[in-house]
């Protein structure tokens, strides 16, 4: 199975920074790679897949890149509303989907 | 609208046995590629099975031969079917609706199963 790594764990941020989650895959899967947010006690939601394509109704704030093994999720001015934990997931060698451990962004 | 309803979860001894049901509105399970995935108390996310919308079904090795995904086609329901529960298969179940790409872009709201003596 292709094993997904996010880094950092967590993460502390002000309103308005920008901020990069990394996600690196054990092998190439292109641009099979979405990114899902979760907030305590909901559902994930999808924000980004195929690397780099926004979901619909996701703010533009929040925008995806790379291919390969290496990939990024940027949110370009942090509101309120977008602390969470961020997942990334493989789907290039499905099933099984593989997710990465998650990335806690809280407030600084 | 659409949407996934689950039902089911609840507290079971080990050793037991429990069945997750997912309700469909709004399009045909049928006809899309339908996964559970679980997340344990504090943990990532974890996917447990899927069912294709040809009926082929696919396990995580760590519910394999304890765990059976199906449907009912007439209910327009996904089922999850849980046998010999471990305390390690306490989670919160998520029932989602995969693209067939594996893009998980409808999930359910989750029902929580804890295992426990």
């Amino acid at each position: 199975d292709i094993q997904m790594t996010q880094s950092p764990s967590s993460l502390s941020a002000s309103v308005g920074d920008r901020v990069t989650i990394t996600c690196r895959a054990s092998q190439s899967i292109s641009s099979y790679l979405n990114w899902y947010q979760q907030k305590p006690g909901k559902a994930p939601k999808l924000l980004i897949y195929a690397a780099s394509s926004l979901q619909s109704g996701v703010p533009s704030r929040f925008s995806g890149s790379g291919s390969g093994t290496d990939f990024t999720l940027t949110i370009s001015s942090l509101q309120p509303e977008d602390f969470a934990t961020y997942y990334c997931q493989q789907s290039y060698s499905t099933p099984p989907v593989t997710f990465g451990q998650g990335t806690r962004l809280e407030i600084k | 609208e659409v949407q996934l309803v689950e039902s089911g979860g609840g507290l079971i001894q080990p050793g037991g046995s429990l069945r997750l049901s997912c309700a469909a509105s709004g399009f045909t399970v049928s006809s899309n590629y339908m996964s559970w995935v679980r997340q344990a108390p504090g943990k990532g996310l974890e996917w447990v099975s899927v069912i294709y919308s040809g009926g082929s079904t696919y396990y995580a090795d760590s519910v394999k031969g304890r765990f059976t995904i199906s449907r009912d086609n007439s209910k327009n329901t996904l089922y999850l079917q849980m046998n010999s529960l471990r305390a390690e298969d306490t989670a919160v179940y998520y029932c989602a609706r995969e693209s067939g790409a594996g893009i998980v872009g409808l999930w359910g709201q989750g029902t929580l199963v804890t295992v426990s003596s």
